[in-house]
């Protein structure tokens, strides 16, 4: 099994639209979760940590659920800026080494 | 905002030669990271650097790699003896508040 495992997509979704991504992890030990945008031959950027409480930043919900060890990211109102590969992220040793999801890519179309 | 700094942002090298990669991480961050990613493939974890001595490595970082923080703001990768699969993308990040990694913008390796 896929230590992070996301949608392998890819989304092609009209302006204003919501759009979900999932993504499960394989190693009940892990602590941290995040959600990093990245955009075609560019770094990896924080979108948000994600909270077992759940969390919103503007359009952008996260949720975790360690019984299932799902992640989920929701956009709301998705804008043509939103397009980029979604990568689910998991922090699950010492050293804080992160865990990449192959990433789910969205294109957003006006 | 402090940002995590890569040099150069692309590389071209003959197989068999030696290639240093360099990052200047955020100043006041302790734990410092090696990643790669391969045209296509997810990004993954080299190597963890804390307190001047590796602190994890993955099994991609064999004898052919090495680490090295020479003075008090540069962090480099060394690849001794370049191979075709080395060719990839190589991110450095640093460790902030929140458990959160900052990355660089990368480095283009290409090993001809």
């Amino acid at each position: 099994r896929k230590e992070v495992e996301q949608d392998p997509g890819p989304f092609n979704v009209p302006e204003g639209a919501t759009v979900a991504f999932n993504c499960t992890y394989s190693n009940s030990a892990s602590q941290s979760f995040f959600w990093y945008r990245q955009d075609c031959r560019k770094e990896p950027k924080l979108l948000m940590s994600v909270y077992s409480s759940g969390n919103e930043d503007g359009r952008f919900t996260a949720q975790l659920n360690r019984a299932s060890q799902y992640i989920s990211l929701l956009i709301r109102d998705s804008k043509l800026s939103d397009s980029a590969t979604y990568l689910c992220v998991v922090n699950s040793g010492s050293n804080y080494k992160l865990t990449f999801g192959k990433g789910t890519l969205l294109t957003v179309n006006p | 905002e402090p940002e995590v700094t890569q040099t150069p942002s692309h590389q071209v090298t003959q197989m068999g030669q030696e290639v240093i990669l360099r990052c200047v991480p955020i100043s006041n961050h302790l734990y410092f990271y090696w990643y790669r990613q391969i045209l296509g493939q997810k990004v993954e974890f080299l190597v963890s650097f804390y307190n001047n001595e590796i602190s994890e490595k993955s099994e991609i970082f064999d004898d052919q790699f090495s680490v090295e923080r020479p003075d008090g703001s540069n962090f480099t990768l060394k690849i001794r003896s370049t191979k075709l699969e080395d060719s990839a993308m190589y991110f450095c990040a640093s460790l902030g508040p929140g458990e959160t990694q900052y990355f660089g913008p990368g480095t283009r390796l290409l090993v001809l």
